[in-house]
């Protein structure tokens, strides 16, 4: 079936170092990934999309590698901070606007 | 701050009773997704509602429904709660059914 996942449940990091959190799914059909940050007793926040015509995408201290070949998704996150702490998610869909099917989530620690 | 509110933030029902849950979505936008999220999980889609009509459904019992109003806010209700049902409800909005959607803060409904 359609699933989304992570590699790894958790993440520990020192800050300043740079972060790769994983993910693979499932559907080769899926067109738009997204990752997004959930703080504790918020909801998710958009970090960066990349769409299936794309292997690379770059945001602030933010970058979306996509491996359509292996179904692989990675957000790397440069000189991790303390407020980088979070579970994060990757997601996927048919289209951008469309059902979003969501993994189960890496939280990540980062220590001072 | 998204722009999507939720309400309310905290609810507690017993089994078998009913819910209503809404959400009013960011200035503008005319789509709206719902989606529940389980302790320790990803969000999973519940239905998506475009200009006042259901635009999609994910596995999910009839005894969820929802509801768009004219002014594109949501409401989603929940007849005969089961324990089960007890999970952090995230309503997300968007321009259009094809763009990117932005989280409310959830609300989250315990039954006992």
């Amino acid at each position: 079936g359609e699933s989304v996942g992570l590699h790894l449940p958790t993440l520990s990091v020192q800050e300043g170092d740079n972060s790769i959190i994983n993910c693979a799914y499932s559907n080769s059909a899926s067109d738009y990934f997204i990752w997004y940050k959930q703080e504790s007793g918020k909801g998710p926040q958009f970090i960066i999309d990349i769409r299936s015509n794309m292997d690379k995408r770059q945001g602030q201290r933010v970058t979306v590698l996509l491996n359509k070949t292996v179904k692989h998704l990675s957000l790397q996150i440069a000189a991790t901070q303390p407020g980088d702490s979070a579970v994060y998610f990757c997601a996927e869909s048919h289209q951008a606007g469309t059902a979003l099917i969501f993994g189960k989530g890496t939280t990540l620690s980062v220590s001072s | 701050e998204t722009g999507v509110t939720q309400s309310p933030t905290h609810l507690i029902k017993t089994r078998g009773q009913q819910v209503t849950l809404r959400c009013s979505s960011q200035s503008g936008h005319n789509t709206v997704s719902w989606y529940q999220q389980a302790l320790g999980q990803g969000p999973q889609f519940i239905f998506q509602y475009y200009r006042e009509e259901e635009n999609g459904r994910g596995n999910f019992p009839p005894r969820f429904s929802g509801l768009q109003f004219p002014n594109y806010s949501s409401e989603l209700n929940v007849n005969a709660l089961e324990l089960d049902d007890s999970a952090l409800y995230l309503c997300a909005s968007s321009l259009e059914a094809g763009a990117e959607a932005f989280f409310g803060q959830g609300t989250r409904l315990t039954v006992v």
